[in-house]
């Protein structure tokens, strides 16, 4: 059984566009992220929630939006697409009232713009 | 801004060699410091981790050792294995805020 799972693995989609990534953790944990790794292998954290809440929200643009329908599941709406938004978005998960720095993560959503 | 240095960015060692990946932080209020292992296509997984009451932590063939007044730490692989090969990100955190800030990855190719 997948810990973190997210779907779907791979998209490609034209510039201006709207798409959407969903996550799922069978792990209990209260914590949710998004995190984004560029072409550079770089990890930026973008989102968390704790039982649906939002605790972190980096300088990212409006048209990234999160919702947490409750704490096992964590989607990641994206609208009007554009080239710089290709990347791997991993999703994680974390127990919060155990958090020890270890994150979860999924196995990543591959976004291609054209 | 970049609070978490990584170096080299990528590294070839022999097998049976040792590989020493390096980081360096700015934040003094980070007080966890894992290392996290990724594998092609896959998301990265938690390997070792080290507080900065210690100075040394050895889990296997990995070993961190951690620098506090240089504020410093570097990941350790002794026996390096082709299975080893990699990109290794070390990463800082304050227990409690629950945001990790990854340094920006070595790729490491062990070579036979």
């Amino acid at each position: 059984d997948t810990a973190v799972s997210q779907t779907p693995k791979y998209l490609v989609t034209q510039m201006g566009n709207d798409k959407s990534i969903k996550c799922e953790q069978n792990l209990g944990h209260d914590t949710m992220y998004w995190y984004k790794q560029d072409s550079k292998k770089f990890l930026k954290i973008m989102f968390s929630y704790n039982n649906k809440e939002l605790i972190i929200n980096e300088t990212v643009p409006n048209r990234f939006s999160p919702k947490s329908p409750d704490k096992a599941h964590l989607n990641l709406h994206i609208n009007s697409l554009e080239l710089g938004d290709s990347a791997v978005y991993f999703c994680a998960s974390s127990h919060r009232g155990f958090y020890t720095g270890e994150l979860f993560f999924g196995e990543g959503s591959r976004l291609t713009v054209l | 801004q970049q609070q978490v240095k990584q170096s080299p960015q990528s590294l070839i060692v022999q097998k049976g060699g040792i590989s020493i990946i390096n980081c360096a932080y700015e934040n003094t209020a980070f007080d966890y410091f894992p290392w996290y292992q990724q594998f092609p296509g896959k998301g990265p997984a938690l390997l070792i981790a080290i507080r900065p009451d210690v100075s040394e932590k050895k889990e296997g063939r990995f070993t961190i050792s951690f620098n506090k007044s240089a504020k410093q730490f570097s990941l350790h692989i002794m026996d390096s294995q082709p299975g080893d090969s990699a990109t290794y990100f070390c990463a800082a955190t304050t227990l409690g805020n629950e945001k990790l800030t990854f340094g920006t990855g070595t790729r490491l190719t062990i070579i036979p």
